[in-house]
Formats: C-alpha cells, sequence, structure tokens
C-alpha cells in the first residue's frame, strides 16, 4: 500500500517561531488532508488539500501532488499549537486501498512559552 | 451542532467480555469510519461505511464487527474483546468518502485487562 512520511519526528519551538512540516507520499493520491491532534486528543481537521495552496489564520498548506509531497507552515507559533500534526492520504482509484485514508505517522510540535 | 459524538468515553473490559462502541453523526454525511490509535503505529483504519447499507474492511478488521444501522449511526463490536484491543478507537464520517474532509468525534480509551 502507500507510504506516507512525515518530518521532522518532533520539534520543539519558543513561542513566537515559524515551523514547516513536511508530508511525503509514495503513490499518486485522490486528496490530502491535515489534521492537528491536541493534548486532550482531540483530532481536528486543518486542511482538505488535494493540491495548491490553502490559508487559515496563521496556518497554511501546499501540496504538490506531482511530486508527492505537502507542506505545513506555522506562522508565530503559540503555546496552543502544541500536539500531534497529522497527514492523510487517500490512494488513488484502482488498487485495494482505494477509499481508505492513510495516515502517517506525525510530528509531534511542542511550543514553550 | 454535535457533530460526530461517540459513547463512552472510557471503558475497562476484562478479556472475553463484549461490548459496543456507539458512534452518531448529524452531519448528513454518507460515509462513516472506525479507527484505532496506538502508540507509534498511528491512526489504523478498522472498517468503514461507503454509505448508508455497506461497510468494508478497514486495515486491521479482525476481531471486530460493525453495523451501519443507518445514515447516522454506525457502531462498532467487539465480540470476545483481548488486551491487544486495548486502544483509543476513533469514529469519523465524511460527506462524500474520499472528495471530502474527515471529521472526527472525541474517541472512546478502551482497556481490556
Amino acid at each position: 500500500g502507500i507510504q506516507v512520511e512525515q518530518s521532522p519526528p518532533d520539534l520543539i519551538l519558543q513561542e513566537g517561531a515559524n515551523s514547516t512540516l513536511r508530508c511525503n507520499f509514495s503513490d499518486s493520491v485522490n486528496n490530502l488532508q491535515w489534521f492537528h491532534q491536541n493534548p486532550w486528543g482531540q483530532l481536528i481537521n486543518l486542511f482538505y488539500i488535494p493540491s495548491g495552496t490553502k490559508q487559515n489564520g496563521r496556518l497554511s498548506a501546499t501540496t504538490v501532488a506531482t511530486e508527492r509531497y505537502s507542506l505545513l507552515y506555522i506562522s508565530s507559533s503559540q503555546t496552543t499549537d502544541s500536539g500531534v500534526y497529522f497527514c492523510a492520504v487517500y490512494p488513488n482509484a484502482g488498487g485495494t486501498s482505494y477509499g481508505k485514508l492513510t495516515f502517517g505517522q506525525g510530528t509531534i510540535l511542542t511550543v514553550h512559552p | 451542532n454535535a457533530g460526530v459524538t461517540q459513547t463512552p468515553k472510557f471503558q475497562v473490559l476484562k478479556t472475553g467480555q463484549s461490548m459496543t462502541l456507539q458512534c452518531a453523526q448529524d452531519m448528513n454525511h454518507n460515509s462513516m469510519y472506525w479507527y484505532r490509535q496506538d502508540p507509534g503505529m498511528g491512526l489504523r483504519l478498522i472498517y468503514y461505511s461507503a454509505s448508508e447499507g455497506t461497510t468494508d474492511k478497514g486495515e486491521v478488521p479482525n476481531g471486530y464487527n460493525v453495523s451501519r444501522l443507518n445514515k447516522r449511526e454506525f457502531s462498532l463490536r467487539l465480540e470476545s474483546a483481548a488486551p491487544s484491543q486495548t486502544s483509543v478507537y476513533f469514529c469519523a464520517s465524511s460527506l462524500a468518502g474520499v472528495g471530502s474532509p474527515l471529521h472526527f468525534g472525541n474517541g472512546t480509551r478502551l482497556t481490556v485487562t
């Protein structure tokens, strides 16, 4: 099946710093989504981004599907940004994994005040 | 608007006991999913229901059964719980499967002793 790799695995920032999280995938995909899991365990959908760039406040995401990667940018980080960031992809139709969203292992972000 | 609601939030079972995890969504979504999250393993799909009346196996279906009771509700049953099923279980839904964002419930923390 498709492989999804996220980097870095861990990231520690001071409040106010910027960061870039990367998601690489091994095959063509129908779409890609970014999620934030907060310290209480809740999973929040940040972006649905099969291609192009989207922005939501201090967060933005870019997916270059032809080169099989996506980037999540966090600017002016805040302590509330702490948690785990997951990317997840739907493989393209035709394989046995069609319709099954596959998650990366996540990036653990810690923002210190 | 409650979104995706899971019950219970916590559960402790003894090996061999059975239980059903309940999930309901009020967003009129067509597709629903059950995931489990384990340390170091990320999120793995157990079963999904692309639309009312259909269910399909995911990556780790063994030991589980599901029922798509109606468009709103999708339950997960453990017939004979095993310690290996200790995990956090998330229900999720999306409007149209592959082509739309995924929304998660708050999870059920299950411990099997």
